[in-house]
């Protein structure tokens, strides 16, 4: 039992770049989630996904867009990179229902974007 | 929109001294709050979360925490800090188990 994985670990992009960070769960839970980690500024959310093929807007999804691919995975694409970008990356889940919605996260994503 | 604040960047405490770090929030209803752990390097750990009923209550590694309506808070409490306890605590808030709102963390110092 995995818990949440994402793909890659850490990863460089020159601006202008496109890359697709993967995560997946094997928790068969059905809302997921994306966020940004800033120093000082915590957690942020980009995108979410309550159930599968939904997906909705967080705080902050200028230049990102998300794809939930079925009930396991959840991606999050940048489709043309900017330094503003650089940040750790989290993907998270959660069952979404009264009787457990704390979220999972997964170990996260390092981007720079020079 | 909601918005959670935790006042205290960074805090020290002496080994087996009680710790406290502060949390309040901003929202009309009732949250759902969380506190949550982050070693360097890892992602996040639940520590405990509050949905209803008993305002205090008890997490994992002998943490608790208590709600206080009229103050906004979900502090979160220790009696004795051990050096691993040493990592950035973050407190959460939601009511939709849609979005939820993270504090800016705080960095917990554990000095010997």
């Amino acid at each position: 039992n995995a818990g949440v994985t994402q793909t890659p670990k850490f990863q460089v992009l020159k601006t202008g770049q496109s890359m697709t960070l993967q995560c997946a769960q094997d928790m068969n839970h059905n809302s997921m989630y994306w966020y940004r980690q800033d120093p000082g500024m915590g957690l942020r959310l980009i995108y979410y996904s309550a159930s599968e093929g939904t997906t909705d807007k967080g705080e902050v999804p200028n230049g990102y867009n998300v794809s939930r691919l079925n009930k396991r995975e959840f991606s999050l694409r940048l489709e043309s990179a900017a330094p503003s970008q650089t940040s750790v990356y989290f993907c998270a889940s959660s069952e979404g229902t009264a009787s457990g919605y704390e979220q999972y996260f997964g170990p996260g994503t390092r981007l720079t974007v020079t | 929109a909601q918005s959670v604040t935790q006042p205290d960047i960074h805090i020290t405490v002496s080994e087996g001294a009680s710790l406290e770090l502060r949390c309040n929030y901003s929202y009309g209803a009732t949250p759902y709050l969380f506190w949550y752990v982050q070693s360097p390097g890892q992602g996040l750990q639940l520590l405990l979360k509050y949905f209803s009923g008993d305002t205090l209550v008890q997490g994992i590694k002998g943490f608790e925490a208590e709600f206080k309506r009229s103050q906004s808070s979900f502090n979160l409490r220790k009696p004795s800090v051990h050096w691993s306890d040493a990592a950035e605590y973050f407190c959460a808030v939601t009511h939709n188990f849609n979005k939820f709102y993270f504090g800016s963390g705080t960095k917990l110092n554990v000095k010997p």
